[in-house]
């Protein structure tokens, strides 16, 4: 079955240290994107990248960095800089780079920074 | 830029009608999504409208008026799976799919 998968569902991380949430995709979709969302919050857009190798930053990229060096693949750091990073995670994918086409999302990664 | 308005919470009864209203201001137009998130999960796609006019998909139609810069996606027959809540969304202008969702709104289903 194609889809998006993100592991994993949860994660805890002391303060200070840098974490990486992975995203694969078996959509053969070129976009890919990371949001955060906060309860009460709708989701922000961390980045996005329309082709690989190559990405951009979306509005709250600070704190975060991303690769894009195979299409299935879109993995997020979370890093020390990243102020507040408990947050719940979600990664999408879709088809094209024009817009008109739906975002797949993946089953998200709960982050928690004690 | 956009900006993205809904109402935070409804309360609707089982087997009622509801609708859920969404106003936006994008600096250009490339149409218009829902899309719906159960409590924990992922957002999944319900519809997307570019022209004028009310697109019916069963239960759900979704509605849209680009001159008012006004949608709403109507639920009919409501059932307690549609507890959840229902994202107002916007691709940016130029031609990238960078979508702004709005906060949503979280509709409680009573019976």
């Amino acid at each position: 079955d194609g889809g998006i998968t993100q592991s994993p569902k949860y994660l805890f991380r002391k303060e200070g240290q840098n974490v990486t949430l992975s995203c694969e995709q078996n959509l053969n979709h070129d976009a890919m994107y990371w949001y955060r969302q906060d309860p009460g919050q709708g989701l922000r857009l961390i980045y996005y990248s329309q082709i690989v190798n190559d990405f951009q930053k979306g509005d709250i990229a600070e704190g975060y960095s991303v690769s894009r060096e195979k299409k299935e693949s879109f993995p997020l750091t979370v890093t020390s800089a990243q102020k507040n990073p408990t947050a719940f995670y979600l990664c999408a994918s879709s088809i094209g780079q024009t817009s008109g086409y739906e975002q797949y999302f993946g089953p998200g990664t709960r982050l928690t920074v004690t | 830029g956009q900006n993205i308005d809904q109402p935070t919470e409804m309360t609707a009864t089982e087997g009622a009608i509801v609708q859920i209203n969404c106003t936006y201001q994008t600096s250009g137009f490339n149409g218009l999504f829902w899309y719906q998130q159960h409590a924990g999960e992922a957002p999944t796609f319900l519809s997307y409208n570019v022209l004028d006019g009310l697109e019916e998909k069963g239960r759900f139609s979704s509605f849209l008026s680009r001159s008012k810069g006004y949608s709403y996606l109507l639920l009919k027959e409501l059932q307690m799976k549609d507890s959840a809540s229902y994202l107002c969304a916007a691709p940016s202008s130029g031609g990238y799919q960078k979508v702004t969702f709005g906060t949503g709104t979280k509709l409680q289903v009573i019976p």
